[in-house]
């Protein structure tokens, strides 16, 4: 079974710093995976998709994420962080030709001005 | 058109209402997906619905009744509901493709009260 884990469920950074949100796969098979930001009180936006083509993928509103096969993690990264990024971020898995999305508890990105 | 949309944005129903969610979708993808979403938790799969027949029930309660009447359109159904089945309610659609390559894309969500 596919899973993936959130560390830190509450991030902050000051705003113009580095965001790092960290997640790591759990997957029998070659997983398919992704981030999704939450802001409040709408649905999920994907920000980037991991799907073997690349190892490292480029997503919008300037995040990115590393695949890493040897330590099995999927870390979103941002070099420089904006207010408008604060939200909840959740780190997502499908393998095995399954269409269940597996998502992870989720962090809350808080940034300081 | 890269847009789920959903109806009614706010719902608050009784216990003995019965009410339906509405989710549409014209990207021309044959998956629809039912999630609930409970304050500070991720979404919880509910319904998977592939080429308008159910593909998958999570074991959802019968008092959701999920439906599908043509693949741009997605109903929840909603009957003798209890207050911890307020939440926020969100559909997703994707194309179909094994493996799982494609992303869902997922509407704003119905925000249920049950009183």
């Amino acid at each position: 079974a596919q899973s993936v884990t959130q560390l830190g469920s509450h991030v902050s950074v000051s705003e113009g710093a580095l965001v790092l949100l960290r997640c790591n796969y759990s997957s029998s098979v070659p997983p398919y995976l992704f981030w999704y930001v939450q802001y409040p009180n709408q649905g999920l936006q994907l920000l980037l998709k991991y799907t073997s083509a690349a190892t490292l993928v480029k997503g919008i509103n300037g995040f990115e994420a590393e695949f890493k096969k040897s330590e099995t993690s999927f870390h979103l990264t941002k070099p420089s962080a904006h207010m408008s990024d604060a939200a909840e971020y959740f780190c997502a898995v499908i393998g095995g030709g399954n269409e269940k999305l597996t998502f992870g508890t989720g962090t809350r990105l808080t940034i300081i001005p | 058109d890269t847009e789920v949309t959903q109806t009614p944005k706010h719902l608050v129903m009784g216990m003995t209402n019965k009410k339906s969610l509405k989710c549409e979708q014209h990207m021309g993808h044959r998956a629809m997906y039912w999630y609930k979403q409970k304050a500070k938790k991720p979404p919880e799969l509910m319904f998977v619905y592939s080429y308008e027949k159910l593909s998958i029930n999570e074991s959802v309660p019968s008092r959701f009744s999920p439906e599908c009447p043509n693949s741009s359109l997605l109903n929840l159904h909603l009957h003798a509901l209890q207050p911890e089945d307020s939440a926020l309610y969100l559909c997703a659609s994707s194309q179909l493709a094994t493996g799982g390559r494609n992303e869902q894309f997922f509407g704003p969500g119905t925000r249920l009260t049950v009183l």
